[in-house]
């Protein structure tokens, strides 16, 4: 079964740092990108960035909310994305998915659960 | 304020069609690229409906269309069903090669 399963979210301070996880199984996650959605209670998604496979320069994207605070990094030995989020904001709070995306035009297939990041 | 813009919510009667648009900020979705839509039932994360304008997953009904037409991309549902009650939400990237959401359209089945 192709499963996606995010872990890592707490209750932090502003201003601490957490890093989340997604463990990919069911599939070779190193011929995807992986990407972090993320959704304020009662909000609607929001882009958080992701990190292209290997094969297309593994380089990441960020939205601007994010960026130059939030890292996202991949260890393709283990199937695992993660999202390291630093200098947090009471703004960050949400329920954070990771999807997958084997091409930008066939969409995000794939999401896992979420895990819930609060900042208080 | 969301970079696509959808309604708020629209509503229909069971078997009815009905359609979500989903417009650039200058009305102008030209300028976005492999746009899809979204599926999302409270509670539950969201699911891959529709991908590259008008392209259907595998196992998802082909009730559900997609299209664009005049510069604005839609969803359309035909024979609407209780089950299809859900938030719906547009996505396309840009040419900088960010993801962007629409807010997010709730559809109720009356």
């Amino acid at each position: 079964e192709v499963l996606l399963v995010e872990s890592g979210g707490d209750l932090v301070e502003p201003g601490r740092s957490l890093r989340l996880s997604c463990t990919a199984s069911g599939f070779t996650s190193a011929d995807y990108a992986m990407s972090w959605i993320r959704q304020a209670p009662g909000g609607g998604l929001e882009w958080v960035g992701f990190i292209r496979s290997k094969v297309y320069g593994g380089a990441p994207e960020y939205a601007a909310s994010v960026k130059g605070r939030f890292t996202i990094s991949r260890d393709d030995s283990k199937n695992i994305a993660y999202l390291q989020m630093s200098s947090l904001e009471t703004g960050d709070t949400a329920l954070y998915y990771c999807t997958r995306e084997l091409k930008r035009e066939y969409g995000m297939d794939v999401w896992g659960q979420g895990t819930t990041v609060t900042v208080s | 304020q969301s970079a696509l813009t959808q309604p708020a919510s629209v509503s229909g009667s069971p078997g009815q069609s009905i359609t979500i648009s989903c417009t650039g900020p200058n009305s102008d979705v030209d300028r976005y690229h492999y746009l899809s839509w979204y599926q999302q039932h409270p509670g539950r994360a969201p699911k891959l409906m529709i991908f590259d304008v008008s392209n259907r997953p595998s196992g998802v009904s082909n009730r559900f269309s997609g299209s664009k037409s005049d510069n604005t991309a839609s969803l359309t549902i035909s024979g609407l069903q209780a089950e299809d009650e859900a938030e719906y939400y547009c996505s396309a990237y840009t040419v900088s090669d960010t993801l962007v959401f629409g807010g997010g359209t709730k559809l109720t089945v009356l």
